[in-house]
Order: structure tokens, then C-alpha cells, then sequence
């Protein structure tokens, strides 16, 4: 089955610096990428997805970048908020095929204001 | 996305007894399955939730500790069976609305004493 890795496990960063999470996954059938934040006592909330057919992609501060050769993604936010601490979870999946989910260990991000 | 709700938010359980755990979705979708989140830890795929049919469970989970029903397009509930203090954790249900992406309910956060 599928195996993903995540690192750091946990990160802190002064407000107004960037931050990066990278994970690499072992299945090279694995096509759909998704990113959620999960606050502490809240449920986790996807804030980025790319499938495997594109290399990169970003929404506001969110970037996330997939090297499929290499098999790892990461993560980027730039210009990061007090808000923007939670812990960050990625995972990989084949998309329709039941599409389970195999998520990263996570990492808590900690940003200093 | 859909809006997902569980019943209950939290609970506190003795060892040995049962706890039901309901998922419901304000519209129909395909996927439905059922995580465990321990503390600090990521999220754990324990079944997919099969409508019309028997649930398909993950490997370290079965059916008589975890049996789950899916009535309908709408509605899932999971049971905890014979309840130990390893049981606690957070348990969630998520959903797949026809695409590729996941998204969480509230989850139910147990504690067993």
C-alpha cells in the first residue's frame, strides 16, 4: 500500500517568512494530492489539492508543488500569519478508485508574531 | 462542499459499554468513510462506509469492534463495541461529493474511562 512521509514534524516561523512542508509518497499510481490545516479542536479543512497531471499550483499564499518523478510534494506559504498556525496535513490517493486516503504524519506550524 | 454534521460532539464512556456514532450530510454523496485521529496523531482510515452493503474495513480494524451502517446516500453511523481506554480518540467521519477531495465532519471526541 501506500506509505507517506512528512517532514518537519513540527516548525516555527517569524511572522512575514515563508514556511515549507514537503511529504514523498512510495506508490507511484498515487494522482490526487490534497492539503488540509487543522486547527486545534477543529475538524481538518482542505486548503489545497493538485492531481498528478500538474506541476504546480497556487491559490493567494498557498502554493503546492508535485515532482512526480521524485515522488514528493510540498507545501508553500509565503508572507505567513498568526492565523496560519495549526497543523498541516498532507496525503495522497488514486482518484476513482474508492479514493482512500493515506495521510502524512502532519506538521505543527507555529507562527511568531 | 456538503454540510456535514456528527452526533455526539464528545462523550465520556465506561469500559465495556457501546457508543453509536452518527454522521449525517445535507445532500447525497457517493463515499463516506469513517477515521479515528488519536491524540496528536494523524488521521487513521478505519472503513469505507458502503451504502446497500457491507462496509469495507482497513487492515487492524473488523467489523465486530467497529460495525458500521449506511442506510441511505445521507446518513452513516459508526459504532464502538466494547469499549477500552485505548479507544479514545477523536473519530470522524469525511465524505467524497462526486469528485476527488474529502471533507470532514466535526468528529466525535471519546473518552473511555
Amino acid at each position: 500500500g501506500e506509505n507517506v512521509e512528512q517532514h518537519p514534524s513540527t516548525l516555527s516561523v517569524q511572522e512575514g517568512d515563508s514556511a515549507v512542508i514537503k511529504c514523498t509518497y512510495s506508490d507511484s499510481a498515487s494522482n490526487y494530492f490534497p492539503w488540509y490545516k487543522q486547527e486545534l479542536g477543529k475538524r481538518p479543512q482542505l486548503i489545497i489539492d493538485i492531481r498528478s497531471n500538474v506541476g504546480e499550483k497556487k491559490d493567494q499564499r498557498i502554493a503546492v508543488t508535485l515532482n512526480k518523478t521524485a515522488k514528493h510534494f510540498s507545501l508553500h506559504i509565503t508572507e505567513t500569519q498568526p492565523e496560519d498556525s495549526a497543523v498541516y496535513f498532507c496525503a495522497a490517493s488514486r482518484a476513482n478508485t474508492g479514493n482512500q486516503f493515506y495521510f502524512g504524519t502532519g506538521t505543527s506550524l507555529t507562527v511568531i508574531p | 462542499s456538503a454540510v456535514i454534521s456528527q452526533k455526539p460532539s464528545r462523550d465520556i464512556c465506561q469500559r465495556g459499554t457501546s457508543l453509536t456514532i452518527q454522521c449525517q450530510v445535507d445532500s447525497q454523496v457517493t463515499m463516506m468513510f469513517w477515521y479515528r485521529q488519536q491524540p496528536g496523531q494523524s488521521l487513521t482510515l478505519i472503513a469505507t462506509a458502503n451504502q446497500g452493503s457491507e462496509a469495507t474495513y482497513e487492515s487492524g480494524f473488523v467489523i465486530d469492534k467497529f460495525p458500521i451502517s449506511r442506510p441511505n446516500l445521507t446518513f452513516s453511523t459508526l459504532t464502538v463495541s466494547n469499549m477500552s481506554p485505548e479507544d479514545s480518540s477523536i473519530y470522524l467521519c469525511s465524505v467524497e461529493d462526486g469528485g476527488d477531495t474529502q471533507y470532514f465532519g466535526p468528529g466525535t471526541r471519546l473518552t473511555v474511562l
